[in-house]
């Protein structure tokens, strides 16, 4: 398996513009969460899917961000409108089953605006 | 509210020489706790999963340990490909959430 892809790897983009990452989960996993990862903050949990459905989203700072799962391969988490400090390094993890199973992580979306 | 805590936040050491980071957490019903490691520019790669008290778990130079309050990462005669941040994480037994901490930013120097 390739592992949690995530594109784009770089997006830089100006204030007041729509953004919006993209993360497939390894097959067969049926957890997908959702990050940010800043110095100051560290990784944050945005939000957490279930079998495609979301349950947790308390961790999404606000309404301009919004996640989608339609399908058991495809996430995405969208900004609407941008704004420079929502600059940060977002990641996309899965895993398998309840219960004690660590997550795998992709290699990120550095996301600048601007 | 659960919450984890690691230190130092940053780490400078000799190569061969031994040390141990630290992970505070407090969490009402422990289900895991988990060690991470993360290289600059990617994405955090998982090391340890650790589930009551007195466990530990081993990986080449690195061993892990976990106490009621609190996890180690030892680290026995590093090597400059060890340099990395280490990340500790949490999930509860009520819910899936898995929680970092900040990091330890680890420089071994050769």
């Amino acid at each position: 398996d390739a592992g949690v892809i995530q594109s784009p790897r770089h997006e830089v983009t100006e204030m007041g513009q729509e953004v919006t990452l993209r993360c497939k989960p390894i097959s067969g996993h049926d957890y997908l969460f959702w990050y940010r990862q800043t110095m100051m903050r560290g990784l944050e949990l945005l939000i957490y899917f279930n079998n495609n459905v979301p349950i947790d989203d308390s961790g999404m700072p606000e309404d301009r961000f919004s996640a989608k799962m339609p399908n058991a391969s495809f996430s995405t988490l969208k900004i609407q409108p941008s704004e420079p400090r929502d600059s940060a390094v977002y990641f996309c993890a899965s895993s398998f089953g309840e219960g004690n199973t660590e997550a795998f992580f992709g290699q990120g979306t550095r996301l600048t605006v601007v | 509210e659960d919450q984890v805590t690691q230190s130092p936040e940053a780490l400078r050491l000799q190569e061969g020489e031994s040390s141990s980071l630290n992970c505070s957490y407090t969490v009402s019903g422990l289900r895991g706790l988990f060690w991470y490691r993360q290289d600059p520019g990617k994405g955090p790669e998982f090391l340890f999963t650790l589930y009551s008290a007195g466990e530990e778990k081993e990986k080449e130079r690195l061993k892990a340990t976990l106490t009621k309050k609190e996890s180690f990462l030892h680290i026995t005669a590093p090597k400059p490909e060890d340099s990395a941040t280490y990340l500790c994480a949490v999930q509860a037994d009520r819910d899936d959430k898995i929680i970092f901490g900040k990091g330890t930013r680890l420089h071994i120097l050769p």
